[in-house]
This record gives C-alpha cells, sequence and structure tokens, in this order.
C-alpha cells in the first residue's frame, strides 16, 4: 500500500536560511508526487507537483522540489525562508488512486 | 468560477445529532473525495466517488455515509455525531481519478462535536 513520511513533525528555521523539507514515499508504481501548504486556518494550496520528466520541479513562491527514485524522496527546499513561509506542508503521493498524505511538517520562521 | 465550494464552514454538534457537510463543484469533475485533517495526522481519505452513482470507501468511512446522485454535489453525512468526528472536513474534485488531474480542494469545514 502507498505511504509517505514526513519525517520532521516541527521545524524552525531564521529567515533569510535556507530550508529543506524531507518526504520519503512508498509507492507500487511510478508515483505522482505533491507538495501542499496550509495556513492556519486555511485550505491547501498546490506548491509544485512532479508526474514525469525532470526530476527537479519548480513551484510557486520560490519553491523547488526533487525527486530521487533511488532514494523514494521527493525533498521540498528553498533557498532563503521568509516569515510568511510558516506554515504546514503536506507531502502527498498518488496516481490512479486518492492522494495519500504524510502527516505533515510544521515550520515557523524566527528573526 | 466557484471552483469546490463547501458549506458550511463551522458547525457544532451535539453527541448523537446527524448532519450533512455539502460539497459542491461547478467544474464538471467526474472524481470527488472526502478527507479529515486532524493534528499530527495530516489528511485522511474517508469516501471517494469516481462519477455519479458510484462511491467508495477510504481508509477512514465508519460513522460517515455518503451519495452522489449528480457530477456536481458530494454531500458527507454524520448520521449520529461523535466526538471522535471532531474535525476539518476537506473535499476535493478533479477531472478523473488519478491523482495526475490537477485536484481542487474546498475551504474546508470546521467541526466540533460536544
Amino acid at each position: 500500500a502507498q505511504s509517505v513520511t514526513q519525517p520532521d513533525i516541527h521545524i524552525t528555521v531564521s529567515e533569510g536560511a535556507s530550508l529543506e523539507l524531507r518526504c520519503n514515499y512508498s509507492y507500487g508504481a511510478t508515483p505522482y508526487l505533491f507538495w501542499y501548504v496550509q495556513s492556519p486556518g486555511q485550505g491547501l494550496q498546490l506548491l509544485l507537483k512532479y508526474f514525469s520528466g525532470d526530476t527537479l520541479v519548480q513551484g510557486i513562491k520560490g519553491f523547488e522540489a526533487e525527486f530521487k527514485r533511488s532514494q523514494s524522496s521527493f525533498n521540498l527546499r528553498k533557498p532563503s525562508v521568509h516569515w510568511s513561509d510558516a506554515a504546514e506542508y503536506f507531502c502527498a503521493v498518488g496516481a490512479n488512486t486518492p492522494l495519500v498524505f504524510g502527516k505533515g511538517t510544521r515550520l515557523s520562521v524566527i528573526a | 468560477n466557484a471552483g469546490v465550494t463547501q458549506t458550511p464552514k463551522f458547525q457544532v454538534l451535539k453527541t448523537g445529532q446527524s448532519m450533512t457537510l455539502q460539497c459542491a463543484q461547478d467544474m464538471n469533475h467526474e472524481y470527488m473525495s472526502w478527507y479529515r485533517q486532524d493534528p499530527g495526522m495530516g489528511l485522511r481519505l474517508i469516501h471517494y466517488s469516481v462519477g455519479a452513482g458510484i462511491t467508495d470507501q477510504g481508509e477512514v468511512p465508519n460513522g460517515y455515509n455518503v451519495s452522489r446522485s449528480t457530477t456536481e454535489d458530494f454531500p458527507l453525512r454524520l448520521l449520529s455525531a461523535a466526538p471522535s468526528q471532531t474535525s476539518v472536513y476537506f473535499c476535493a474534485s478533479s477531472y478523473g481519478q488519478g491523482s495526475g488531474n490537477t485536484i481542487y480542494f474546498g475551504e474546508g469545514s470546521w467541526l466540533t462535536v460536544v
């Protein structure tokens, strides 16, 4: 069965520092991979997605993610974090099935 | 273009009461689903539908019923609410069952059962 693991429950970074959020997945076929962001009290916003092709995908708000098949990973990165990036981030996997979500990583940004 | 519309946005229920969370989409999407979100648990699939008249269970279906009489609507029913159903509920839709299709989420419904 497919599953998603986000090892970090909570991460705190300084504003301007780089960020990497980890995501590992288990899936029986070629996966479609997603990162969503959720601000407090809000719905989900799609940051980026990987279907095929170039393993480095660019998203909105300056985020990018790299698909590494050998490591079953799809880590999210941002070179310089802004205070407005404080939110919860969810990795998800799916193809011809409903999406399966990780449990999320909460990002705090300090001055 | 309204996208995916969920109502109500907030609701407080007493244990044992019933209610329906409404979900409507105006994009002619075949595929619709309901998730619940709980702290530290991410989003878990409750029920989904691949088209009018077809529904199936997800990871956490107990205590919930769904129906899909039209393409546009996919209501989620709680027949006898329990405190364990206190959660945030999200409805989602896409053109097809495959997640390769862009998935649109509603803004969520915050439900508290006391």
